[in-house]
């Protein structure tokens, strides 16, 4: 079956490290985001990218970095600059110029 | 600047009840597309609708139906004879259409509503 796959569901973060949130998508998708989802928050995209090696800032990109060299994976890193970085993390795809997205079932990050 | 606002943070019914979820939203946009998603416990937010600003048409698909007013700048979501599996957090979006692919990508989250269907 085709989908997304995120891994892994639940990441531990010691202070200072940097740890690496994984996304796969099998889908086919050009298109490929991250978002961060707070307690009783929206969405907030993080980082998105329209094609293999290229990739944009979205709406809180800062202490964030990405790559996106396949088509099917866009794995997301979260650096020691993130302060706050527990959070619900969930990876999503679309077809080219499409709103409709595709979300993965996320990963839990967590400081301790 | 968009703006999405789902003023019911949560909602519970019993089970078989009718429920409607609220969702307000403010752009500049002459045409804009607006969603639903349904994020249910196990995380992964499923599609449920897009609706495309020229087309103020409500729609039905089974025990869901839109209620889409331009004029209130709403974009309402039903639930008819709720049952124990539409427990979810639902969310409304919104987004310029069509993307151009230039500039930022827009697609606006409200904070979402959490629905509990209490057999």
């Amino acid at each position: 079956d085709g989908g997304i796959t995120q891994s892994p569901k639940y990441l531990f973060r010691k202070e200072g490290q940097n740890v690496t949130l994984s996304c796969e998508q099998n889908l086919n998708h050009d298109a490929m985001y991250w978002y961060r989802q707070d307690p009783g928050q929206g969405l907030r995209l993080i980082y998105y990218s329209q094609i293999v090696n290229d990739f944009q800032k979205g709406d809180i990109a800062e202490g964030y970095s990405v790559s996106r060299e396949k088509k099917e994976s866009f794995p997301l890193t979260v650096t020691s600059a993130q302060k706050n970085p527990t959070a619900f993390y969930l990876c999503a795809s679309s077809l080219p110029l499409d709103e409709k997205l595709f979300f993965g079932s996320g990963t839990q990050l967590s400081v301790l | 600047a968009q703006k999405v606002t789902q003023a019911q943070t949560e909602i519970s019914v019993v089970e078989k009840e009718d429920v409607t979820l609220d969702c307000v939203y403010e752009t500049r946009d002459t045409t804009y597309y607006l969603f639903w998603y349904k994020q249910p416990p196990s995380g992964e937010l499923v599609f449920l609708i897009r609706r495309n600003s020229f087309d103020e048409q409500n729609e039905i698909s089974g025990r869901y139906s839109w209620n889409f007013q331009k004029s209130t700048s709403s974009f309402n979501f039903t639930i008819t004879a709720s049952q124990v599996v539409d427990s979810a957090v639902y969310f409304c979006a919104l987004s310029p259409a069509p993307y151009s692919g230039a500039g930022s990508y827009q697609l606006t989250f409200g904070k979402g509503t959490k629905l509990s269907v209490i057999p």
